[in-house]
């Protein structure tokens, strides 16, 4: 049973670039949520996808988009990437809302971005 | 503003004694909170959970307590192992289920 994937591992980018990110959410979860963990802080919510919509926004600025797929995988892109998006990305799947109320979050192992 | 603080960024313990690890938040309308466990180049590890409804849950070695008076919960682990070595965050849910994290407590179990 494969858990979260996410691709790539590690990308480079330079300011000004976009990039685009994917994640593979756990067999049979449905929801998706991506997170930004900078380096020595906790991962911060950035937004949420269920039924192929953002249901849930973090404080995070509109060059952050994302979208969902009907087989459930997800894209985060981000727009004119400035050195302060370098940083950890990770994607968490789950049912949607939890399911009965205690299904934990499931995360992937990240795509570290760094940006020249 | 921090809803979720976790005031200690290291704690350091001999293996076999018991390892707490604590968490304070602000905000009265999480649902659920939980630990995770996170391994340098890997995704956090789901530890443990606990309902705002409850004051305990255990689970093995792991043992979390919330205190909702004074809006604080804490991990304890027993005995504490080398391999529980890694960087633990509290998270708190919201009905969402969007998760709010700490800054995390990376924990050192010296054999």
């Amino acid at each position: 049973d494969a858990g979260v994937t996410q691709s790539p591992t590690h990308l480079i980018k330079t300011r000004g670039q976009q990039v685009t990110l994917r994640c593979s959410p756990k067999s049979g979860h449905d929801t998706v949520s991506w997170y930004q963990q900078a380096l020595g802080q906790g991962p911060q919510f950035i937004f949420q996808y269920y039924e192929e919509e953002e249901r849930q926004r973090g404080n995070f600025p509109d060059r952050f988009s994302g979208h969902q797929f009907p087989n459930y995988s997800s894209e985060l892109n981000v727009n004119a990437l400035l050195l302060g998006d370098s940083a950890l990305y990770l994607c968490a799947s789950s049912l949607w809302l939890g399911g009965d109320g205690n299904q934990p979050q499931h995360f992937g192992d990240g795509t570290r971005l760094s940006i020249l | 503003d921090q809803q979720v603080k976790q005031n200690s960024p290291s704690l350091s313990v001999q293996e076999g004694r018991i390892s707490i690890l604590n968490c304070d938040y602000t905000n009265s309308m999480f649902d659920y909170f939980l630990w995770y466990k996170k391994y340098p180049a890997e995704g956090p590890t789901f530890l443990i959970s606990i309902s705002s409804i409850k004051d305990k849950n255990e689970d093995g070695r792991f043992t979390v307590f919330l205190n909702k008076s004074a809006k604080h919960l804490s991990l304890h682990i027993v005995p504490s192992q080398p391999g529980d070595s890694a960087v633990y965050f509290c998270a708190a849910r919201n009905a969402g289920n969007m998760l709010t994290f700490g800054g995390g407590t990376r924990l050192m179990v010296k054999p």
